[in-house]
């Protein structure tokens, strides 16, 4: 167990619809990324936040919006959804920018019928 | 930016025989080379790591191994289990935690007993 915890685990929804995934870093962790893991991409990048402020950008869509709330959890909202968007979703944390250790949490399924 | 390319795919073997994925990378900047275990429904969790002032390193059944002329890495697994059956991604950044991993395909490996 990372310590990193995501919800849902899973999540099935229509095209053109919208959902929050939700990601809480490990305690002390001040370091949130999001990844997009599919079968023909591999794990591609989707954005970081740093105590709240972004700090880099990926191959994030412009469907795709990311934010970092004072408490430190972090949630990515996914809008006018496509089949093309069904993937595993996941959130990883480390203690600070400079770190380079990442821990990931378990993932959010994101099925899109 | 950085490419980083992961072979086998695929690797199956026999319990406690050997197994080696090999990664290469691109960018000569890169000096922080995680290697990370994904399990069947589960994130992806680091389990070794090195930097290039190393060329190997070592942790009970597994290793890297750093070849910075060349822009390869290694991961060795001897006594391979029925356990160590996963996906194990490679990845390769510069050092900081503003700089973000870029991932290989990933390789699965399966142990049969």
């Amino acid at each position: 167990d990372s310590g990193v915890t995501q919800t849902p685990k899973h999540l099935i929804t229509a095209t053109g619809q919208r959902v929050t995934l939700r990601c809480s870093p490990r305690s002390g962790d001040l370091s949130v990324y999001w990844y997009q893991q599919s079968l023909d991409q591999g794990l591609q990048f989707l954005i970081q936040y740093y105590n709240g402020e972004e700090r880099a950008k990926g191959n994030i869509l412009e469907r795709f919006s990311a934010q970092q709330f004072p408490d430190l959890h972090s949630e990515l909202n996914l809008s006018s959804l496509e089949l093309g968007d069904s993937a595993l979703y996941f959130c990883a944390s480390s203690v600070e920018s400079s770190t380079d250790t990442q821990y990931f949490g378990p993932g959010t399924r994101l099925t899109v019928l | 930016g950085e490419n980083v390319e992961q072979h086998p795919s695929t690797l199956s073997v026999q319990e406690g025989d050997s197994a080696v994925i090999k990664c290469t990378y691109s960018d000569s900047a890169s000096n922080y080379f995680p290697w990370y275990k994904q399990e069947l429904g589960k994130g992806p969790q680091l389990i070794i790591d090195i930097r290039s002032n190393v060329g190997e390193k070592k942790d009970q059944r597994i290793a890297v191994t750093l070849n910075k002329t060349a822009k390869h890495f290694s991961l060795h697994i001897t006594e391979t289990q029925p356990e160590d059956s996963a996906v194990y991604f490679c990845a390769a950044k510069m050092a900081g935690g503003s700089y973000i991993p870029t991932f290989g395909r990933g390789t699965s490996l399966i142990v049969h007993p």
